[in-house]
């Protein structure tokens, strides 16, 4: 299994809004409405922001949106504050083989 | 509360062997499926394995297929994972995560709870 792309940095200021990519194949993030988006502190556990594309779990701000197209997978962060300095990673349902991650992305703001 | 406590993470030699526990507790085991996700140091999130709800659907990453079992008693709410064969490249640190559970489905590739993680190092 390849881990889908994402870039390995990102950054905005205050106030602003980052969007970070996660480019699969049609055997999983084109392949399935199943994306998943996953914060990650220095230090701390993975916490899930967004499940099945778009869809938020209870207590996540709405600050925090996903979305799909073709084959590539987006999590935009509006508004961004200094406490969403995290590492962010994708994943995505693949079939047969089940869970695909991406590598990761570091958002910094500035 | 709803948490999960890994516990059975060593140092181990290559070729050998360990097995991991997760202890769950504060919501309904039997309900959810499972996982097994793992970090490398200073690496991202690996998938390893998962098991669904009465434990008889396993799925493994290609890399631990024929090494890595992954099992659950629901009666004790626990999982498990045992390790064989190990090799170098499977240090990491190993999370229990549950399957998230929305309003009317649930879901094997998404994991909203996680364990603190035990750390498995494979060295001579």
């Amino acid at each position: 299994q390849s881990a889908l792309t994402q870039p390995p940095s990102a950054s905005g200021s205050p106030g602003q809004s980052v969007t970070i990519s996660c480019t699969g194949t049609s055997s999983d993030v084109g392949g399935y409405n199943y994306v998943s988006w996953y914060q990650q502190h220095p230090g701390k556990v993975p916490k899930l922001m967004i499940y099945e594309v778009n869809k938020r779990p209870s207590g996540v701000p709405d600050r925090f949106s996903g979305s799909k197209s073709g084959n590539t997978a987006s999590l935009t962060v509006s508004g961004l504050q200094a406490e969403d300095e995290a590492d962010y990673y994708c994943g995505s349902f693949a079939g047969i083989k089940t869970v695909v991650f991406g590598g990761g992305t570091k958002l910094t703001v500035l | 509360e709803v948490q999960l406590v890994e516990s059975g993470g060593a140092l181990v030699q290559p070729g050998g062997s360990l097995r991991l526990s997760c202890a769950a507790s504060g919501f309904t085991f039997s309900k959810h499926l499972m996982s097994w996700v793992r970090q490398a140091p200073g690496k991202g999130l690996e998938w390893v394995a998962d098991i669904n709800q009465d434990g008889n659907d396993k799925q493994y990453v290609d890399s631990v297929k024929g090494r890595f079992t992954i099992s659950r008693d629901n009666a004790n709410i626990s999982l498990y994972l045992h390790l064989n064969s190990l090799r170098v490249d499977d240090t990491a640190v190993y999370y229990c995560a549950r399957g998230y559970c929305g309003p009317d489905r649930c879901f094997r590739n998404a994991f909203d709870i996680w364990g603190q993680g035990t750390v498995v190092t494979v060295s001579s």
